[in-house]
């Protein structure tokens, strides 16, 4: 089966502790990215990568941290210097084609619910 | 800043009616726009696309585009209760913010029997 997976499904951090969530893509998709959601808002992009060893900062990107060594595999860190990480995060991946018809559709993981003790 | 404005309801809807949804965007440049289903505690799933100006159907869904009025928006037709769930507005962005989409804080649909 092609999918998104991401791991684990719930975290729970420590005050001053990293973690690092997983995003594992078997589609093929060129591009990935990671949303935050805060219930009763909107999703907000995190970082985004649109190629291998290649990424750019999101509209809330402070006290991230992101990798893409490889085309499957993007995974998240949340640093201690984001103060207030409890939320709903979710890793995204679209087919960038080129040329004209190229509409970008993106397609979600399950999330990782993440909650600070 | 680039908004996407929905209202975020909850709209109630009666089992087998007609649900409406709206979504406006700021960025006039846009292109191409997503409709997006979550339900509680899960992630979202794409329903619809719609780049060009008009209607684009799809089974009980019709999503309609009109750029020059910036809005799209979302018909559910014989709404059912598995169609309660938060609907979520996507826009791409253009040029550098290509890939980019931002989101709508999404309509809560209730479809009551």
């Amino acid at each position: 089966d092609g999918g998104i997976t991401q791991s684990p499904k719930y975290l729970f951090r420590k005050e001053g502790q990293n973690v690092t969530l997983s995003c594992e893509q078997n589609l093929n998709h060129d591009a990935m990215y990671w949303y935050r959601q805060d219930p009763g808002q909107g999703l907000r992009l995190i970082y985004y990568s649109q190629i291998v060893n290649d990424f750019q900062k999101g509209d809330i990107a402070e006290g991230y941290s992101v990798s893409r060594e490889k085309k499957e595999s993007f995974p998240l860190t949340v640093t201690s210097a984001q103060k207030n990480p409890t939320a709903f995060y979710l890793c995204a991946s679209s087919l960038r084609l080129a040329g004209e018809y190229s509409y970008n559709e993106q397609f979600f993981g399950p999330g990782t619910r993440l909650t600070v003790l | 800043q680039k908004e996407v404005e929905q209202n975020s309801g909850p709209l109630s809807v009666p089992e087998g009616a007609i649900a409406s949804l709206n979504c406006t965007y700021s960025d006039r440049g846009s292109q191409s726009f997503f409709w997006y289903r979550q339900y509680s505690g899960k992630s979202p799933e794409l329903i619809m696309f719609i780049y060009s100006n008009g209607d684009k159907e799809d089974g009980r869904f019709t999503a309609q585009l009109n750029k020059a009025s910036q809005y799209v928006s979302l018909l559910i037709r014989d709404s059912q209760p598995s169609d309660s769930a938060t609907y979520l507005c996507a826009v791409n962005g253009q040029d550098d913010s290509w890939g980019k989409f931002q989101f709508g804080a999404g309509t809560q649909v209730v479809v009551t029997p």
